[in-house]
């Protein structure tokens, strides 16, 4: 069965901390990963990654796939109160997508 | 460039109602997905839709829920006679899915069914 798996559930850490979010997948049909911000409302779309070992970077957040570990990282620089946030990884196979269970990420001043 | 556009945002429904949710894709898109999330857990689809043809339903229950997108008009995801489990939010996304590339789906911003 297709599973992507996110670590930590959660997190708490203060304003100026870098934090490193966790994707990893098992998923048939792979054709891309993707990372999504929701908070109380639509998901957001962050990143979507296809290649192996190539960095996307938007801001303070960047994230990167590895095929071979069937894994991806989000990484937040210098969080800010308005990262808190709950991140999603989804893996898009066939059309559908296919998400983790979030983490729920939690900034304080 | 307007968004997903869902309607109603909540909607309660008494057991044994009918609900009628609504999706309307981003201009130029003509694919839409269904998603929903139930308390405490994560985004599940439901089923994946192109004009005027279901692509994949395999995420929808068996009974008492269907879901269209006509050649004009919005996508309806309905549910008949309704149960307290499904209480949940429920997502719409498009895409432009343009021969074969990879695509990302935007979200809507969701429609809170309450069963009472």
């Amino acid at each position: 069965e297709d599973k992507v798996v996110q670590s930590p559930l959660s997190l708490v850490v203060h304003e100026g901390d870098t934090v490193t979010l966790n994707c990893s997948y098992e998923v048939t049909n792979f054709r891309s990963l993707l990372w999504y911000k929701q908070e109380k409302k639509a998901p957001t779309f962050l990143f979507m990654l296809t290649s192996s070992g190539i960095e996307k970077k938007s801001g303070r957040l960047s994230s990167i796939l590895d095929k071979k570990e069937l894994s991806s990282i989000l990484n937040i620089t210098a969080t800010q109160t308005g990262d808190s946030a709950i991140y999603l990884c989804a893996v898009e196979a066939r059309g559908k997508l296919i998400f983790g269970q979030g983490t729920e990420l939690s900034v304080k001043p | 460039n307007a968004g997903v556009m869902q309607n109603p945002r909540h909607l309660v429904r008494r057991r044994g109602q009918e609900a009628r949710l609504r999706c309307s894709p981003m201009k130029g898109h003509s694919h839409v997905y269904w998603y929903r999330q139930l308390p405490e857990e994560g985004l599940k689809f439901m089923v994946y839709l192109q004009k005027e043809n279901i692509i994949d339903e395999s995420g929808m229950p068996k009974e008492r829920f269907s879901a269209e997108f006509p050649k004009e008009g919005p996508s309806i995801l309905r549910i008949q006679q309704v149960v307290r489990g499904d209480s949940a939010a429920y997502f719409c996304a498009s895409s432009p899915r343009q021969g074969g590339w990879v695509d990302t789906q935007y979200f809507g911003p969701g429609t809170r069914l309450t069963v009472l």
